[in-house]
Order: structure tokens, then C-alpha cells, then sequence
């Protein structure tokens, strides 16, 4: 069956520094993959959409990976900062059949 | 912001009530989805809709029948309430389905059964 691991349930790193979240998917061949930010008690937000053929995009401090060899993206965010503390969800996409999303990870960024 | 307004925000029942929850759209999106949200275990999807009075089931159908019989409504009903469905439930829409759409959440209905 197909399944999705974000690396860890939680991670916490020093402002400034840069955060890395993982994304592993097997039994999956997504076209795509998105990323979503949550903060408690809000519905989540659509980040970013990385396309197979794409090795990596860039939106302001984000950056996005996606190796479909290794069945893995990797989201990087940059000069971190303590606003950049929120649940982060990643979703292979097929293209054809509705998202399935990971847990996430928490992530908290501390001044 | 998307619109998308999810009522009522919270909810309290008792075991064995019908419960529906409603999902309002101001996109005229065509693809409109209902995930429940719990701890441990993600945004699992229960009902979703590719068209009025088009419906197919998720993940976690089982305890939920959905409708849509305009394009801006989505409606979630629990028919007989149980513990187990205590959670918070999201709404999302896409303009298509899958295929690099992305979706757009409400921010959920946090719903507890006694």
C-alpha cells in the first residue's frame, strides 16, 4: 500500500539556521509533490508544488527537492525564524486520484 | 485567502445524534474534499466530490455519507454518532483533481461526541 514518512514528528532548531524536512513516499510514482504549512487550530496552507522533471524550486527563504530515484523530497527553509514554527505537511501527487498527505512535521524555531 | 467557510466551527453531541457538518465555497471549484484530522494520524480523507451529485469515498468512509447537490455546498453527516468520530474535520476544494492543483482548506470543525 502506499505510504508516506516524514522524518521526524518534531524538530527544533535555532533561528537563523536552516531547517531541513524530510519526505519519504513508497508504492507511490508521483508527477508531483506539494507542501503544506498548518499552524494550531487553522486549516492547512498550500507552500509549494515541485514537478518530477523539476530537481529543485525555490520560493523566497523555501527551497524544495524532489529525487523520484531515491522516492524523496527534501524542504529547506532557510535563515529560519520563530514565525516559521508551524506543522509542515508534504503530499505525492499522482495526478489522478486525490492527495494523501503525511503526518508532518512540527516544526519550532527558537529566538 | 480562498473562499471556503466551514459551519459550525465547534460542536458538541451525544453519542447515537446525526451530525452534519457544512462546507461553503465562494470559488466555483469543482473538486471539493472532507479529511478528518487527529492526532497520530494526519489528514485522513473521509468523502470527496468531482461534481454535483458526483461522490466517492476516501480513506475513512465508513460512519459518513456526504451530498452535493450544488456546487458550493458540501455536506458531511454523521448518521449515528459515535466517540470514534470525535475529531476535527477540514474541507478543501481544487480547482481539478489532483494533476498539480493545489487545495485549500477551511479551518475545520472541531466536533466531540459524549
Amino acid at each position: 500500500s502506499q505510504k508516506i514518512e516524514q522524518n521526524s514528528e518534531a524538530l527544533n532548531i535555532q533561528e537563523g539556521k536552516t531547517a531541513t524536512l524530510t519526505c519519504n513516499y513508497t508504492n507511490y510514482s508521483p508527477a508531483y509533490l506539494q507542501w503544506y504549512r498548518q499552524d494550531p487550530g487553522r486549516g492547512p496552507v498550500f507552500l509549494l508544488l515541485i514537478r518530477e522533471n523539476e530537481k529543485e524550486k525555490r520560493k523566497e527563504r523555501l527551497k524544495v527537492t524532489f529525487d523520484t530515484t531515491l522516492k524523496q523530497s527534501l524542504f529547506h527553509i532557510t535563515a529560519s525564524q520563530p514565525a516559521d514554527s508551524a506543522t509542515y505537511l508534504c503530499a505525492p501527487d499522482s495526478g489522478n486520484t486525490p492527495l494523501v498527505f503525511g503526518k508532518g512535521t512540527r516544526l519550532s524555531v527558537i529566538a | 485567502d480562498a473562499g471556503i467557510t466551514q459551519s459550525p466551527r465547534h460542536k458538541v453531541t451525544e453519542t447515537g445524534t446525526p451530525v452534519t457538518l457544512r462546507c461553503h465555497q465562494t470559488e466555483n471549484h469543482r473538486y471539493m474534499y472532507w479529511y478528518r484530522q487527529d492526532p497520530g494520524h494526519g489528514l485522513r480523507l473521509i468523502h470527496y466530490s468531482y461534481g454535483v451529485k458526483d461522490t466517492d469515498k476516501g480513506e475513512v468512509s465508513d460512519g459518513y455519507s456526504v451530498s452535493r447537490s450544488k456546487t458550493e455546498d458540501f455536506l458531511l453527516t454523521l448518521e449515528s454518532a459515535t466517540s470514534s468520530q470525535t475529531s476535527v474535520y477540514f474541507c478543501a476544494i481544487s480547482a481539478t483533481g489532483g494533476n498539480n492543483q493545489p487545495q485549500h482548506f477551511g479551518d475545520g470543525t472541531r466536533l466531540s461526541i459524549l
